[in-house]
């Protein structure tokens, strides 16, 4: 079966430090790869994605860069805010009969100090 | 305007009680989704749910039982209530069912004592 494996937390940083976050998965056929972001008290939201070998995807500074030979995922940004702790979310779709059922990694929550 | 949203945000009851929880998406999408969030933050799907055609994640226990009165809505409805499934409950949606992207709800904090 699919699963998805994420550096567990808490991630302290001080404002403007480098993030990297890990994420590997184990998946048959070939997975599309996502990170969702949750801030406090909210729902998640699509941080960014990867729907094939060797593609980056990126948003708001953050980038991710699938990885097959390495069943990788990993989560950086050259320099966080305040603004960016929130609890982060590695994921994998495999489409088939039932959709785009999202398998989740545990999550690791980001603490960015000023 | 809200795209995906939940009622109530806050469900406290007790052991033994039937709750019902509502999502609702404005989206137009075809396909909705049931997640359930631990005390752990961790994830996992329940149900999917595309033109009237219900995927089940057969870990689920059939006390779960998902309704879609329209293609806008679907609930949660969960029979004789357990301690163990006090969680944080969300709603998602999708454009398709192969689409990628799914939309979440800000989600129910489901407390049973």
């Amino acid at each position: 079966g699919n699963s998805v494996t994420q550096m567990e937390g808490p991630v302290t940083l001080s404002e403007e430090a480098f993030l990297t976050i890990n994420c590997t998965y184990t998946a048959t056929g070939y997975p599309s790869l996502f990170w969702y972001v949750q801030y406090p008290g909210e729902g998640l939201q699509l941080l960014l994605k990867a729907t094939k070998a060797d593609d980056k995807g990126s948003n708001k500074g953050f980038e991710a860069t699938y990885r097959k030979e390495t069943t990788s995922f990993h989560l950086e940004k050259g320099s966080v805010q305040v603004s960016d702790s929130a609890v982060y979310f590695c994921a994998l779709s495999t489409n088939n009969n039932a959709g785009n059922m999202l398998t989740f990694g545990g999550g690791t929550r980001l603490m960015v100090k000023p | 305007d809200t795209a995906v949203s939940q009622t109530p945000k806050y469900l406290v009851t007790q052991m033994g009680n039937d709750k019902s929880i509502k999502c609702e998406q404005n989206l137009g999408h075809d396909t909705m989704y049931w997640y359930k969030q631990d005390s752990k933050k961790f994830l996992k799907i329940m149900f999917s749910y595309n033109n009237k055609e219900l995927i089940i994640n057969e870990t689920v226990p059939n006390r779960f039982s998902p309704k879609s009165p329209d293609k806008a809505h679907l609930n949660l409805h969960i029979n004789s209530l357990e301690l163990g499934d006090s969680a944080v409950y969300f709603c998602a949606s999708s454009q398709a069912r192969s689409s990628y992207e799914q939309y979440f709800g800000p989600g129910t904090r489901l407390t049973v004592t």
